[in-house]
């Protein structure tokens, strides 16, 4: 099994600032088969990035996604208060498809 | 527009078990893989299986094996997730979410089920 490890555990950013989110696999991560989902209280996951780097339908072009092997990162380049939440990656190359254990971005 | 619906809140006691209901409206059910994930409260997200619903085929995750069974209903296009011998630390939310092929990401969402087990 793939274990997903994200740091940091918590982001205190302000709104403008670029956040950096980062996701290291315990082995490669086939085809780059890496997801990031955002999740904000009391709702299900949101797909923003898949295939390590390409936006989801109607993600703003602030949210971009790099990485390649065991080493991802999701990168928000300015942000914006509806962006405060909590960040997952997903690996979904081999079964079972791991989570990283989260993100949480919160306002400083 | 894809809606993924899912069936309301259960409570359930220890040693019982649970099927959770998914309904997909605004696709083609049969094209798209149904995996299910569940969060425990104020935890992450834990993958526990798909189901290929034009094959009924499954895989499941391993920590799932023998207490989980997905099936689906094409004629419905509603995708079930059973769950036996509940345990309390099974309280979570389960999520449906569908995928466009085995190896795929989860584009789309239920809105979840909360499932508690308690005595």
């Amino acid at each position: 099994e793939i274990v997903l490890t994200q740091s940091p555990g918590t982001l205190s950013l302000s709104p403008g600032e670029r956040a950096t989110l980062s996701c290291r696999a315990s082995q490669s991560v086939s085809s780059s088969y890496l997801a990031w989902y955002q999740q904000k209280p009391g709702q299900a996951p949101r797909l923003l990035i898949y295939g390590a780097s390409s936006r989801a339908t109607g993600i703003p072009d602030r949210f971009s996604g790099s990485g390649s092997g065991t080493d991802f990162t999701l990168t928000i380049s300015r942000l914006e208060p509806e962006d405060f939440a909590v960040y997952y990656c997903q690996q979904y190359g081999s079964s079972p498809h791991t989570f990283g254990q989260g993100t949480k971005v919160e306002i400083k | 527009q894809v809606q993924l619906v899912q069936s309301g809140a259960e409570v359930k006691k220890p040693g019982a078990s649970v099927k959770v209901s998914c309904k997909a409206s605004g696709y083609t059910f049969t094209g798209y893989y149904m995996h299910w994930v569940r969060q425990a409260p104020g935890q992450g997200l834990e993958w526990m299986g798909r189901i290929n619903p034009n094959s009924g085929g499954t895989n499941y995750a391993q920590k799932f094996q023998g207490r989980v069974t997905m099936t689906r209903d094409t004629s419905i296009s509603t995708a079930y997730m059973e769950l036996s011998r509940l345990r309390s630390d099974d309280t979570a939310v389960y999520y449906c979410a569908r995928s466009d092929y085995v190896w795929g990401e989860l584009d789309y969402w239920g809105q979840g089920t909360l499932v508690t087990v308690s005595s």
